[in-house]
């Protein structure tokens, strides 16, 4: 079956202007996962959705950070007014339930704010 | 600061070589996991490790966990080129849902 699937795959953007990043999980995996990866770096957690739970916002570097996740499938991660510092590989994962389960990720989207 | 301490973050050897590579931290964690990550995709799972003192061996890939479930390693036997990529520790803490805190990873590169 499909996997964690993310578009665009590469944004380039001018500092100032809103992104929108979205990501389509594997079909019934109910959590979602937002990281963000600095080149050659760790994943840095950036929101966390379970089911209809209240996401996990914790990983939200600042309020210019926003998600949502629609019908509990499609999640779109949203950026506004870019920074030089937002430019990052943003990837999305998925599992199968919350806790611990194994999860998935999709091949990210390489943002650059110029 | 980081709450999980990955090393050496660049490793460059030659094929046949052994490696290890160490992910410590001061925080106990409920499982750590090992990924591996090509250039240009999302990380792959190499391993769970759930239990202080267990051992996985995966082919050529040794994994441990520490007993105080603190700190982890993988160990890879006589390197070959394939082998090249990136390497992240992960783990889950209690009381924390699926979200993952990752090491800075370590960038390995296997020589013919």
């Amino acid at each position: 079956g499909a996997g964690v699937s993310q578009s665009p795959s590469n944004k380039v953007t001018e500092k100032g202007k809103d992104v929108e990043l979205r990501c389509d999980p594997i079909s019934g995996h109910t959590a979602l996962y937002w990281y963000r990866q600095s080149l050659g770096q760790g994943l840095e957690f950036l929101i966390y959705f379970q089911g209809n739970s209240a996401p996990d916002k914790s990983g939200l570097p600042s309020d210019r950070f926003s998600a949502e996740r629609t019908g509990g499938s499609v999640s779109t991660l949203t950026i506004q007014r870019t920074q030089q510092e937002d430019s990052a590989v943003y990837l999305c994962a998925s599992s199968l339930g919350p806790g611990q389960e194994t999860q998935y990720f999709g091949p990210g989207t390489r943002l650059l704010v110029l | 600061t980081q709450l999980l301490e990955q090393s050496p973050q660049f490793l460059s050897i030659q094929e046949g070589e052994n490696l290890t590579v160490y992910c410590n931290s001061s925080s106990v964690f409920s499982s750590l996991q090992w990924y591996r990550q090509e250039p240009g995709e999302g990380p792959v799972l190499l391993v769970t490790v759930v239990t202080g003192g267990e051992v996985k061996k995966l082919k050529r890939l040794t994994f441990q966990f520490g007993d105080a479930r603190k700190d982890s390693s993988l160990h890879i036997t006589a390197a070959q080129p394939g082998d090249t990529g990136l390497y992240l520790c992960a783990g889950h803490r209690n009381n924390q849902g699926g979200k993952l805190i990752f090491g800075q990873g370590t960038e390995l590169s296997v020589k013919p």
